[in-house]
C-alpha cells in the first residue's frame, strides 16, 4: 500500500524566512496530494492541494511542487509569520474509492 | 459545503469500559469516511476507512472496531478500553468517494484512566 514519508520532523525558521517541507510517496498511481495545517488542539485544515496533472500550484505565500518521476512533493511557505507556527501534514491518495494516507507531520516554529 | 460532526469533544473512560464515538457527515453524499488517531500531538494514524455502507477496511490490528450503518454515519467502538487507547480521535470525510480533499471533525480527546 501507499507509504508517505515527510521531512523534517521539526523546522525552526526566523520570521520572514522561507520554510520548505518535503514528502515522498511510494505508489506511482497516487494522483492527489493535499497539505494540511493543524494548530494546537484543533482539527487539521486543508491549506493547499495539487493533482498529478500539475507540477506547481501557488496561493499567496504558499506553494506546492510535485515531481511525479521522483515521487516527491514539497510545501513552500515564503515570508513566514508567527501565525504559520503549527504542525503541517502532507498526504497522498489514488483518488476515487481510495484512502488518504498522511505523512508523520512537521512541527514548524516561526521565531519572531 | 461538507461538514463533519463528531462528538463528544472530550471523554474520560475507565479501563475495561466500552466506547462508542459517532461521526456524521452533512453536505455530501457517497463520502469516503475515515477514523484517525493522533497520539502525542503528532502523526495521524489511519485506523479505519470506509468507501460505503457496511464496507470497512482496518489498517492496524487493535482493540477497536468501526461500523458504517448509514452512508453518512461512521462509528468507532471498543468493547473494553485499554490505557493505550488514549489519544485524539479524528473523523474525516471526503466526497465523491475520496476524489477530493478530506474534511475533519473537531476531534475527540479520549483519556482512559
Amino acid at each position: 500500500g501507499e507509504n508517505v514519508e515527510q521531512h523534517p520532523s521539526t523546522l525552526s525558521v526566523q520570521e520572514g524566512d522561507s520554510a520548505v517541507i518535503k514528502c515522498t510517496y511510494s505508489d506511482s498511481a497516487s494522483n492527489y496530494f493535499p497539505w494540511y495545517k493543524q494548530e494546537l488542539g484543533k482539527r487539521p485544515q486543508l491549506i493547499i492541494d495539487i493533482r498529478s496533472n500539475v507540477g506547481e500550484k501557488k496561493d499567496q505565500r504558499i506553494a506546492v511542487t510535485l515531481n511525479k518521476t521522483a515521487k516527491h512533493f514539497s510545501l513552500h511557505i515564503t515570508e513566514t509569520q508567527p501565525e504559520d507556527s503549527a504542525v503541517y501534514f502532507c498526504a497522498a491518495s489514488k483518488g476515487y474509492g481510495n484512502k488518504l494516507v498522511f505523512g508523520a507531520g512537521t512541527i514548524l516554529r516561526v521565531k519572531s | 459545503s461538507q461538514t463533519i460532526h463528531q462528538w463528544p469533544a472530550t471523554l474520560v473512560q475507565p479501563v475495561g469500559s466500552p466506547l462508542s464515538l459517532e461521526c456524521t457527515v452533512e453536505g455530501t453524499s457517497n463520502p469516503n469516511l475515515y477514523w484517525y488517531r493522533q497520539a502525542a500531538g503528532r502523526g495521524l494514524q489511519l485506523l479505519f476507512y470506509s468507501v460505503g455502507i457496511g464496507q470497512i477496511s482496518s489498517e492496524v490490528p487493535q482493540n477497536l472496531s468501526a461500523s458504517r450503518p448509514q452512508d453518512r454515519q461512521f462509528i468507532l467502538s471498543s468493547k473494553k478500553l485499554l490505557l493505550s487507547d488514549s489519544g485524539f480521535y479524528l473523523c474525516a470525510g471526503s466526497r465523491d468517494r475520496g476524489r477530493t480533499e478530506a474534511f475533519f471533525g473537531q476531534g475527540t480527546r479520549l483519556t482512559v484512566v
